[in-house]
């Protein structure tokens, strides 16, 4: 079965520091990978899949199918980039499947 | 415009009453979707609607849990004798196409509390 894991709850950094947030993935095919944020009081959104290559608000995600990660990164980090980060894959048909989330607290 | 909206955002049932959740796809979006989301948890994947044909029921956790979608737009999700574990936020997507990798846009919940 599709698993993605997220091993971190909360991550913790100082603004301007350089963020990674992890998710490593099972799958055996082809897997479609995506980073949803969720900001507080708002809604989950989209912020990024790995198909587009493309950097959203400063932050990119490579797929590394050797060690089946799509870890999150941006080199600086802002205080408005405090949220709930999901990290989830799509397999053969629409679902979603998501890790557990982690809490990026960027403090000044 | 208009994004996803769901109805009511909270609830609060006693244990073994009945409970319907309404989401309100975004107007032309052929696919709906139901997740759970448990405290402290990433959303779980409950069905999937293609305009009113249910096409993965896979993830609903029992008998007590249906979803419809009789005229392709508008999804309820009706729990029966709602037990503690039922307790979540349930989530509702919708994307436009189906069968392709389209963007989910999601709404912004219903929390269910079972006391």
């Amino acid at each position: 079965a599709q698993r993605v894991t997220q091993p971190e709850k909360l991550l913790s950094v100082f603004k301007g520091a350089p963020v990674e947030l992890k998710c490593n993935y099972s799958y055996s095919g082809s897997p479609e990978l995506f980073w949803y944020v969720q900001y507080s009081r708002q809604r989950l959104q989209l912020l990024l899949r790995h198909i587009s290559r493309e950097s959203i608000k400063g932050f990119t995600a490579d797929l590394n199918k050797g060690e089946t990660s799509f870890h999150l990164k941006k080199p600086f980090a802002q205080e408005e980039d405090s949220a709930m980060y999901y990290c989830a894959s799509r397999g053969g048909f629409q679902k979603l499947v998501f890790g557990t989330g982690t809490r990026l607290l960027v403090s000044p | 415009g208009a994004g996803v909206s769901q109805s009511p955002r909270y609830k609060v049932a006693k244990r073994g009453q009945d409970v319907a959740l309404r989401c309100d796809p975004i107007s032309g979006h052929v696919s709906l979707f139901w997740y759970q989301q448990a405290l402290g948890q990433g959303p779980e994947f409950l069905t999937y609607f293609q305009n009113e044909a249910q096409l993965d029921k896979s993830g609903l956790p029992s008998d007590r849990f249906f979803a419809e979608r009789p005229e392709g737009s508008v999804s309820t999700l009706k729990i029966q004798r709602t037990q503690q574990e039922d307790s979540a936020v349930y989530l509702c997507a919708s994307s436009s196409l189906a069968g392709t990798s389209y963007e989910q846009y999601f709404g912004p919940g219903t929390r269910l509390t079972v006391t």
